[in-house]
């Protein structure tokens, strides 16, 4: 079955650029939608096909999707920015959605 | 604006079985792909389940299949997750996320979620 790997845990002080990445076999050949869970609440879709921001999602946040890794950029990380983030995709051979393995971002 | 609600979660003992429901409101529920997606406790996120906007196509998780079937009325613009043969590591919060059309598509709003416990 389709596998994507993310860092466990990515922290930074305020202000910094985060890179979270989302690795997968040929993973540009695939779509990849991100999310953003904060404790105790549902998650929230924060980039659709690959690069796209919802409405209301800030600027800040970013997709990219190339060869066999998948990033979401959050620029001018800020306190408020502080969940779990989450790369899914479809696998078309497998007709099975997949999500990765999460990572946790902290704002020192 | 978007809502789901789901309900129907509560505790139940392994080899049981349960029904969660997902009432939505806000848009064309016909229009649209639904699915499940779980959460274990302290755990990551888990696809269960989708269904096509027209019921025609059903997709479940390796986990799950064969003892979990989804379904949904248009007319009554609810999504359900019929579970059988419970297991103690299907206990989860249970979302109710709403696709695309085409089958690939972000889940773009999501429930509050179901809290299902499997415990004799």
């Amino acid at each position: 079955s389709y596998v994507l790997t993310q860092p466990r845990s990515v922290s930074l002080a305020p202000g910094q650029t985060a890179r979270i990445t989302c690795g997968g076999n040929d993973i540009e050949s695939k779509t990849v939608h991100w999310y953003q869970q904060k404790p105790g609440q549902a998650p929230v879709l924060v980039i659709y096909d690959d690069n796209d921001r919802p409405s209301g999602i800030p600027e800040r946040f970013s997709g990219s999707n190339s060869a066999n890794t998948a990033t979401l950029t959050i620029r001018g990380v800020e306190a408020g920015d502080e969940a779990d983030y989450y790369c899914h995709v479809w696998d078309s051979t497998s007709e099975h959605y997949v999500f990765g393995t999460g990572t946790a971002v902290t704002v020192l | 604006q978007v809502q789901l609600v789901e309900s129907g979660g509560g505790v139940v003992q392994p080899g049981r079985s349960l029904t969660l429901s997902c009432a939505a409101s806000g848009f064309t529920f016909s229009t649209y792909g639904m699915g499940w997606v779980r959460q274990s406790p302290g755990k990551g996120l888990e696809w269960v389940a989708f269904i096509s906007y027209d019921r025609h196509n059903r997709y479940y998780a390796d986990s799950v299949k064969g003892r979990f079937t989804i379904s949904r009325d248009n007319s009554k613009n609810t999504l359900s997750l019929q579970m059988n043969s419970l297991r103690p590591e299907d206990m989860a919060f249970y979302y109710c996320a709403k696709g695309g059309a085409p089958v690939g598509a972000a889940f773009d709003s999501w429930g509050q979620g179901a809290l299902v416990t499997v415990s004799s």
